[in-house]
This record gives C-alpha cells, structure tokens and sequence, in this order.
C-alpha cells in the first residue's frame, strides 16, 4: 500500500489548457514537498508547504496543502509545452531517520 | 558548476559482474542518499548517510553495500549484478528539513 496517492498517472493535454493534479495520503503529514523530473534528469524542488490550507505560487502554477493537511494539489494555469514532465509529491517521514518518501508520480504531456 | 554530480551516467553490464557508481555533492550537506526509480518511474530511498555515517538501510539486498568516504561523497558498489537490478540509480544531498538536490541519474542495465 502506497503512503502517498497521486492521480492521475497520465495526463496529456492542449497546449493552454488548465489541469490539476493531486495527493492524498491516508495519514496526517507535517510537510510535502513538490518536485518535477524532466527525461534523462533527476526530480528538481518546486515548493515545500507546511502550514494546512497554505497555497503557493510559482509563475503559473499553484500549489496547495489540504486544511487536514492529508492532501495537496498542483494547478496549472494555460499550461505550455515546458511544463510536460512527471509531478512527484513527496512526504518527509520524521519517525527515526529521516527520510522522503515520493508517491508513483504524474505523467503530465503537454501538446502544442 | 553541477551541485550534485554522479559517474557514469549510463553503465551497460552483464550478469554476476560488480560495478560502482559514484556520486559526489559540492553542496556542503551534511546528509547523501541513494534511490532508485523502476521502470513505472516509482523513486525508493536504499541507503542514506549522515556525515559520513549510515543512517538508513532500507532492506536492500547485501550485494549492495554504500560507501561515503566523507561527506562530501556517497558510492554505491554492488556486487553479482541481477537482470532485476537494471534501473535508474539517483544520488541525492539535503541539510537540515531542507529539499532534496538530486544528481542526473546513473542508468544500469545489467543484460
């Protein structure tokens, strides 16, 4: 069983559109971490959020952290060809070690 | 000047053979980790190091043994290489509750 669910898997969209995508845990998490990975290249830090019902921006793509601080969503807006990439969420587990679990990603393919 | 930086970044082996992969961070973190990413592109950490000290074992097989000659460095060795362990390996550094900063990937095909 996954700790973290993201969905979709896939998504394929015009280019200008808007899309959202989403993760869901079952547990209650302190933070989650958003991170998108382009081919050949290793996950890349968009935007940790920490505090439940916080949103952020980064250009046109908005993040938000669920009030439960149980899930968040990633919207973007008109998207373009360079969004297309896979979305990972990931939670930072605090019981001993630390360390970041990711959930199994978004495939996102942005059409011009 | 690449932050965190990983050798070779395409290994192409035969069964049973033993290769290392090396992964190197000029970030000054204290903390290094190895994960590996399936073919369905799920990411899982293996190993993770703290200032040199293993911090995290996450019930990898015995072939694979991490190595960090300091912090600054975290190398992966793994030995009697499987056709099960072709997969993308990513090294990857972090300080305090900071995000990840993860290398390019090093892809091994064990064939």
């Amino acid at each position: 069983t996954q700790l973290l669910e993201q969905s979709p898997q896939f998504l394929s969209i015009q280019e200008g559109e808007n899309l959202t995508v989403y993760c869901n845990s079952s547990s209650v998490f302190s933070s989650l971490q958003w991170y998108r990975q382009e081919p050949g290249e290793g996950p890349v830090l968009l935007v940790t959020v920490v505090t439940g019902g916080e949103v952020k921006k980064l250009k046109r793509l908005t993040f938000q952290f669920g009030d439960a601080r149980k899930d968040s969503s990633l919207h973007i807006t008109a998207a373009q060809p360079g969004d297309t990439g896979l979305y990972l969420c990931a939670l930072r587990l605090i019981q001993g070690a630390q360390k970041l679990v990711f959930g199994q990603g978004t495939r996102l393919t942005i059409n011009p | 000047d690449t932050a965190v930086s990983q050798t070779p970044k395409y290994l192409v082996t035969q069964m049973g053979n033993d290769k290392s992969i090396k992964c190197e961070q000029n970030l000054g973190h204290d903390t290094m980790y190895w994960y590996k990413q399936d073919s369905k592109k799920f990411l899982k950490i293996m190993f993770s190091y703290n200032n040199k000290e293993l911090i995290i074992n996450e019930t990898v097989p015995n072939r694979f043994s991490p190595k960090s000659p300091d912090k600054a460095h975290l190398n992966l060795h793994i030995n009697s290489l499987e056709l099960g362990d072709s997969a993308v390996y990513f090294c990857a550094s972090s300080q305090g509750r900071s995000g990840y900063t993860f290398g390019s990937g090093t892809r091994l095909t064990v064939v």
